[in-house]
């Protein structure tokens, strides 16, 4: 069974850093590209960054880009979302999703729980 | 920025059909998926490549797309049914995936 679950939210300071994880399992990690979503209280979904399986590829949205990183760790199987810079437009909801290539177009077969991220002083 | 827009709300009656919109400039050159999400719950892919089910996902759910549209229509919408939606596509422009505005469905 495909399982993602995501960790290390919280309440951090505005201005402040935070790295969320995401621990995957029941399937081969290093064989597919990952994502994270998020979505801020009573707000939609926005994507805000993905990973190509052996990492070396990455996008970013533009609402996050020179703030945040995306890295993973296959012998892990694990994700990580790096955020600095935090603001309070940055609460939300914490996504992982795993990304599934078929033919020319990608969408997320799995999703985490999420984690909560509370930028607040 | 590439932008989807979905109508924020659709109210359908029990065993009626609910239709649900997802526009975006040249979306017809793109593949559109979309995901139910409950309250309180992750999202879940209930189409994809436009018109294509996933494994598990009810025969009453559907997709079309015409030009820029693409819609999600689900067919005999039952109260299990009521949950936000979105559509979602990749922008190879800009290298990002967009999600749609999101659209409401209740079940009244």
């Amino acid at each position: 069974e495909v399982q993602l679950v995501e960790s290390g939210g919280g309440l951090v300071q505005p201005g402040g850093s935070l790295r969320l994880s995401c621990a995957a399992s029941g399937f081969t990690f290093s064989a597919y590209s990952m994502n994270w979503v998020r979505q801020a209280p009573g707000k939609g979904l926005e994507w805000i960054s993905y990973i190509s399986s052996g990492g070396s590829v990455m996008y970013y949205a533009d609402s996050v880009k020179g703030r945040f990183t995306i890295s993973r760790d296959n012998a892990k199987n694990s994700l990580y979302l790096e955020m600095n810079g935090l603001r309070a437009e940055d609460t939300a909801v914490y996504y992982c999703a795993r990304d599934l290539m078929v033919g020319p177009t990608d969408y997320f077969d799995y999703w985490g729980q999420g984690t909560l991220v509370t930028v607040s002083s | 920025s590439y932008e989807l827009t979905q109508p924020p709300s659709v109210s359908v009656s029990p065993g009626q059909s609910a239709s649900i919109t997802c526009s975006g400039d040249k979306l017809g050159d793109k593949y559109a998926c979309w995901y139910q999400q409950k309250p309180g719950q992750s999202p879940v892919l209930v189409m994809y490549l436009d018109t294509k089910r996933p494994s598990g996902i009810p025969e009453r759910f559907s997709g079309s797309k015409s030009g820029n549209t693409a819609t999600l229509t689900i067919s005999g919408t039952q109260a299990m049914d009521e949950a936000d939606y979105y559509c979602q596509a990749w922008d190879s422009s800009t290298a990002s995936f967009v999600f749609g505005t999101g659209t409401r469905v209740s079940v009244l």
